[in-house]
């Protein structure tokens, strides 16, 4: 089953508010990354975190990997109605090999 | 540059019946992944090519076959279709392994009745 756990699930908000998604692994990750799926469409590649405590931002969004390297979270701030759709998490573990195991999703909706 | 193409983008079924989903990828890439999206679930894993030549099984493979037909395309068999495999099937591709960006086709939306 999955083993990388992402909340929340649904997250609804209105236009100009913060948004954050956490992403939680019972093992070590080698490596997460974090995807966007807009509705109908399919997975997009955002960002990739390899080291402990890393810290990176693409314009209104931070991604950040935990110290331990077994959780990470995306914020955005002053959310858009263009930020609409599911982030993934997906982490590949120390002892996985060639298995990137993907969380469920957080889905996001933007009320104007 | 297509990217990662996939066909056919709709698909409907009865129960038994077989078909092979096909994906490839002008990007040169080494690696190549089958998964699966069903509501709440994420993405799941079928198989995957590590590199041409190589198939390996993911997390959920029961069910299905595949074929990496050269460093190009990778297709996947349902050899009789069961309405547990009702989902949406994605094909992704990465340069070398998982420890990189992965680029994911349209996706195909296949209903077994």
């Amino acid at each position: 089953g999955q083993q990388v756990m992402q909340i929340p699930q649904y997250q609804h908000v209105q236009e100009g508010e913060d948004f954050t998604t956490y992403c939680n692994s019972s093992t070590t990750l080698s490596n997460i990354q974090w995807y966007k799926q807009r509705p109908g469409g399919h997975p997009v590649f955002l960002i990739q975190l390899v080291k402990s405590g890393e810290v990176k931002k693409q314009k209104r969004l931070t991604f950040q990997f935990g110290e331990a390297k077994k959780n990470s979270s995306l914020h955005i701030t002053a959310t858009q109605t263009t930020d609409v759709g599911t982030y993934f998490c997906a982490g590949l573990k120390e002892t996985s090999g060639s298995r990137l195991t993907f969380g469920e999703g957080t889905q996001l909706t933007v009320n104007p | 540059n297509a990217g990662v193409t996939q066909t056919p983008k709709f698909q409907v079924l009865k129960t038994g019946q077989s078909m092979t989903l096909q994906c490839a990828q002008d990007m040169n890439h080494n690696s190549m992944y089958w998964y699966r999206q069903d509501p709440g679930m994420g993405l799941r894993l079928i198989y995957y090519s590590a590199s041409e030549g190589t198939t390996d099984k993911g997390e959920v493979p029961n069910g299905y076959n595949v074929s990496r037909l050269n460093k190009r395309e990778f297709s996947l068999r349902l050899e009789s279709a069961a309405p547990s495999q009702t989902s949406v099937y994605f094909c992704a591709s990465s340069v070398q392994g998982p420890r990189g960006e992965q680029f994911f086709g349209p996706g195909t939306r296949l209903t077994v009745l």
